[in-house]
């Protein structure tokens, strides 16, 4: 089972990504997958979840600025960052939860996004 | 939102001492506690989740225990390999948090 984080990179404050997660060994369409963030130097923050009926939860932080969603045929979770500001600049992991209960049991290895002008 | 607190911030010991963590959260979840492993420029790994159940990937040094608000992530017999920053985390509701995490490092 691997996850692999695509995408990130230098923007502007006000700019949009979009961070891919290709996943291999699983399914992501029966898994909950969450995005979760790390600001250089400092602790994880959860970001949003997908759950496998395609229910959707954003922290506060990135509500109505960001959205997550899915390619089944990728087999691909995604992350639309819009209106990005200095202090969304973090590494952003993809992680699975397999249990079903909130746990994140895989993690990718992380893609890079700076805000900054 | 549930607020979760870890202490110590950072420690340090030396090969073969027995470590110990905690964590607290602002408000009862139950076990919905999980524990994550992360070594420098690494993505986190799930090293024990509903509180005290053993990631298959990990030795049995390893093992946590608590319930309600209060939490424990104990290393029996430190090893190398083991240095790292832990960080708790609630699954009892959404946002999930994680605490601010505890270094262990070499004395």
């Amino acid at each position: 089972v691997q996850l692999v984080e695509s995408g990130g990179g230098l923007i502007q404050p006000g700019g949009s990504l979009r961070l891919s997660c290709a996943a291999s060994g699983s399914t992501v369409s029966s898994n909950y997958m969450s995005w979760v963030r790390q600001a250089p130097g400092k602790g994880l923050e959860w970001v949003s979840i997908l759950y496998s009926g395609g229910t959707t939860y954003y922290a506060d932080s990135v509500r109505g600025r960001f959205t997550i969603s899915r390619n089944n045929s990728k087999n691909t979770l995604y992350l639309q960052m819009n209106s990005l500001r200095v202090e969304d600049t973090a590494v952003y992991y993809c992680a699975r939860d397999s249990k079903g209960d909130d746990t994140f049991d895989i993690w990718g290895q992380g893609t890079m996004v700076t805000v900054s002008s | 939102d549930i607020q979760m607190t870890q202490s110590p911030s950072s420690l340090s010991a030396s090969v073969g001492d027995r470590v110990t963590i905690t964590c607290r959260a602002s408000q009862s979840i139950s076990t919905y506690l999980n524990w994550y492993q992360q070594k420098p420029g690494k993505a986190p790994k799930l090293l024990i989740y509903a509180a005290s159940s053993l990631q298959n990937e990990f030795p049995s040094r390893f093992s946590g225990s608590g319930s309600g608000t209060d939490f424990t992530l104990t290393i029996s017999s430190l090893q190398p390999e083991d240095f790292a920053t832990y960080y708790c985390q609630q699954s009892d509701s959404i946002p999930f948090t994680f605490g601010p995490g505890s270094k262990v490092d070499i004395k």
